[in-house]
Parts: C-alpha cells; structure tokens; sequence
C-alpha cells in the first residue's frame, strides 16, 4: 500500500465553525506533514510529525491545530479560520530520515 | 536562505520531448525531487536524485543534475497529452529522525498539444 488518504474531500465551513481533516497512511512511515497549497502556487510547509512528536511549526497560527493520535494517523484541527485559509491543504508521509515524502489527493477548503 | 526557481510555462507538441529546468541555492541538499501535479490533485513523485549522481533515467523519464551550476533538470520523452500538469522541483534538508523540510519551486505548467 503505498497511497495516504485524506477526508474529506472538500470542506466548506464557516469562520465560527470546529471542524478537523483527517490524513491516513499504511506504509509504515514514521514522519507526517501538513502543507496549505493556494491556488497556482507551490505547498507550503504547516507542519512536521515524527515519531507522533511534533518536530517542526512554521509559525502556524493557533487556529490551526495538528494531532497525530499514532503513527498511520494525523490530524488538523481547524476553528475560527478565515476566509483567506480557503486552500488546498494536502498530507504526506515519509519515512523518519525525511526523503521521498509522498502526498495525499489533499481536501479543498473553503472559508465564508 | 534556500531558494528554487522554475521558468512558469512550457509549450510542446505531442511527440517531442519536453525539458524543464529548475536551479536551487542550497548546495547541502541531499535529494532533489520532482513532483507533478495534475489540476485538482495531490503531488506524484515522479522522480528524484541523490545530490551525488549526474544523471538517472526511468522509462520516458531522464534527471540532470549540475551539481557545481545547481542545475536541475527533466527531460520527458515521447511527450503525451497526459503529461499536461504542473511540475515542481524540489529540494529537500533533512533533519536527523525528524522529517524533512521541502522548499519548492514555484511549478512549471507543462502544456501538450495535439
């Protein structure tokens, strides 16, 4: 199985609204990402997760909250968003030391 | 700081071949990475390169690197209307056990005609 899943798929919430993507791998992986992708524009780094620990915050605002419950498992929790968060964000997954990070079809959100 | 560029477009007939390039500042990246993107999806790897080597092919797929210019580039042959997506390069810096830290290029759109 070399594919990481995310739900859902797309996702319209307003900026009062709690709601939480999901991304899933069963390769073993031991290091997960999330990245936010605008429009025409490369993946930009949220956040890393190795060893269910996380390693690396790119100055993520609080509003974005990430939880990585085990090793196939992790987590954006997401409140109070505005309506320039609306992007695609996607997951990937990596073994530990980093290289061949590998992504997710990613869940479009849009913020009203 | 690390930066990759990347020309944003290209325009090739169905058949020819299809280079695209991609110059990177950090000389201590290990790997180099291409990935594509087709419109409303994720990124596929699609190849990389161990800043070691010179050269690695894969089917239609051929990676050069210049490592003393940081040059990078693919080389797509046999060009097919299904190779229309946006490319990135990327390079990566690892951190020890703790995941590595991808900066991209900013994609170059790959556009195949009949």
């Amino acid at each position: 199985d070399t594919e990481v899943t995310q739900t859902p798929k797309h996702l319209v919430m307003g900026m009062t609204n709690k709601k939480s993507l999901k991304c899933e791998q069963h390769m073993g992986h031991r290091a997960m990402y999330w990245y936010k992708q605008k429009a025409k524009k490369p993946p930009e780094l949220m956040f890393v997760y190795s060893y269910e620990k996380l390693s690396i915050n790119e100055s993520v605002p609080s509003r974005f909250s990430p939880e990585c419950p085990n090793s196939s498992l992790l987590n954006l929790h997401l409140h109070a968003l505005q309506p320039e968060d609306s992007a695609l964000y996607l997951c990937a997954s990596s073994q530990a030391r980093g290289n061949e990070q590998f992504f997710g079809p990613g869940t479009r959100l849009t913020v009203l | 700081g690390e930066d990759v560029e990347q020309s944003l477009f290209l325009s090739v007939r169905e058949g020819d071949s299809s280079v695209i390039n991609c110059t990177y500042t950090d000389s201590s990246s290990t790997y180099l990475y291409w990935y594509k993107q087709e419109p409303g999806a994720g990124l596929q790897l699609l190849t990389y390169i161990f800043s070691n080597m010179d050269m690695k092919q894969d089917q239609r797929l051929t990676v050069l690197l210049n490592k003393k210019d940081k040059h990078l580039s693919l080389r797509i042959a046999d060009t097919q209307t299904g190779d229309s997506a946006i490319y990135f390069c990327a390079e990566s810096t690892m951190i020890y056990n703790q995941g590595g830290k991808l900066i991209f290029g900013q994609g170059t759109e790959l556009s195949v005609k009949p």
